[in-house]
């Protein structure tokens, strides 16, 4: 089967810094993927891993052990603004990707 | 660039009636996907296109269909709804390359 585990909920301060894990096990794998839900809104892209190692987008970074088949998500110096759901996304060799179920985010004052 | 649209935004069904979700894209993307999420929980694939005239089913694709004439339009159909159908439904697109997924505003879906 295929799967991607992630903690359900993170609660953090302003200014702080937060990680967030994803562990996966599925048939193909091209790269993780991590995206940012608003409640009520679209998934919106924040970063990807096609190979081990860590990717800077600002704020945010991504991390990648193919080995582990484990990656992260870290996010530095939290706003209110990042309080939404995140989801680690394996691609598959057909561009497919598979969710995980998410993990929501309360950045708290 | 409007990126990935659909319509409608906002429907109520009752049980057995069929509709189609509209999906558009003006990016020239060869992929296209339909998902499904319930509340609290991941995406899950419905069915996927990589060009005109391809498609394939995803993870749950029973209850569905979808066809792609073009490379713009991917629209879904549900036939004879039911309740299990009662989602909100997103369509996305991606280059032949690309990571990125580019996901439209979704489609909120009641059926009662």
């Amino acid at each position: 089967g295929q799967s991607l585990e992630q903690p359900s909920e993170v609660t953090a301060v302003e200014g702080a810094i937060v990680q967030i894990n994803c562990t996966y096990q599925t048939s193909g794998f091209y790269g993780l993927s991590w995206y940012q839900q608003h409640d009520g809104g679209a998934p919106t892209f924040l970063s990807y891993n096609g190979l081990d190692g860590l990717e800077e987008t600002g704020r945010f970074s991504s991390f990648l052990s193919r080995s582990d088949s484990y990656g992260y998500l870290l996010l530095q110096e939290l706003q209110m603004k990042d309080s939404a759901s995140y989801f680690c996304a394996v691609r598959d060799g057909t561009n497919k990707l598979i969710f995980g179920t998410g993990t929501l985010l309360a950045v708290q004052p | 660039n409007a990126g990935v649209t659909q319509t409608p935004k906002f429907r109520i069904l009752k049980i057995g009636q069929s509709m189609t979700l509209q999906c558009a894209q003006d990016m020239n993307h060869n992929y296209m996907y339909w998902y499904r999420q319930d509340p609290g929980m991941g995406l899950k694939l419905i069915y996927y296109s990589v060009g005109a005239g391809i498609t394939d089913k995803g993870e749950v694709p029973n209850g569905y269909n979808v066809s792609r004439s073009t490379t713009e339009d991917f629209p879904l159909r549900l036939e004879l709804a039911a309740p299990s159908q009662t989602s909100v439904y997103f369509c996305a697109s991606v280059q032949r390359e690309g990571y990125e997924q580019y996901f439209g505003p979704g489609t909120r879906l009641t059926v009662t």
